[in-house]
């Protein structure tokens, strides 16, 4: 049982290059969520699915792009790559909606942007 | 939306000391507040959570309460021990739009041995 599985662990871009993470998890979660974390700021929500075939924008979606590719797995694209978009990235899983219970975090993904 | 704010980003405690950390929120309709601690390097991970209903929770070392009125919720740790530096965060999940958990900045506490 891995629980939620990113990749790349560590990716380095240029501006203007394109790139997608993914995220697989195999609790039979029916939500799936993708968050940046930057020094200072948290963890801020850039999209979620709150269900299979389903996806909405959080906090900061500007950039980026997601495909619920089916239950399990939940994929993250950035199509023109920006040194803002420089962070840790995490994907996330819970039951249903996030506030009836707890959020499985993957282990990150560090992504740098020169 | 929702706005959590935590205070404070630092924190050192001594061995032994207790440690409190404090978080706002400003969206009424939240009704769901856990707390995630992030060791150095690893994946944030759910130590304790309360729901509205709720003022005060606890489980062995750390409690958390809750003040509606006030929108205010805090992490209370007792008898720290040096594997409790990490970094902690607040979040909020408002009631309507339920998966939009909202995070804290975070606090770094270091426990001094």
């Amino acid at each position: 049982n891995a629980g939620v599985t990113q990749t790349p662990k560590f990716q380095v871009l240029k501006t203007g290059q394109s790139m997608t993470l993914q995220c697989a998890q195999d609790m039979n979660h029916n939500s799936m969520y993708w968050y940046r974390q930057d020094p200072g700021m948290g963890l801020r929500l850039i999209y979620y699915s709150a269900s299979e075939g389903t996806t909405d924008k959080g906090e900061v979606p500007n950039g980026y792009n997601v495909s619920r590719l089916n239950k399990r797995e939940f994929s993250l694209r950035l199509e023109s790559a920006a040194p803002s978009q420089t962070s840790v990235y995490f994907c996330a899983s819970s039951w249903t909606s996030g506030n009836t219970g707890e959020l499985f975090f993957g282990e990150g993904s560090r992504l740098t942007v020169l | 939306g929702e706005n959590v704010e935590q205070h404070p980003s630092t924190l050192s405690v001594q061995e032994g000391d207790s440690a409190v950390i404090k978080c706002t929120y400003s969206d009424s309709a939240s009704n769901y507040f856990p707390w995630y601690k992030q060791e150095l390097g690893k994946r944030p991970q759910l130590i304790i959570d309360i729901r509205s209903n709720v003022g005060e929770k606890k489980d062995q070392r750390i409690a958390v309460t809750l003040n509606k009125t006030a929108k205010h919720f805090s992490l209370h740790i007792t008898e720290t021990q040096p594997e409790d530096s990490a970094v902690y965060f607040c979040a909020a999940t408002p009631n309507t739009g339920g998966f939009k958990t909202i995070f804290g900045a975070g606090t770094r506490l270091f426990v001094k041995a």
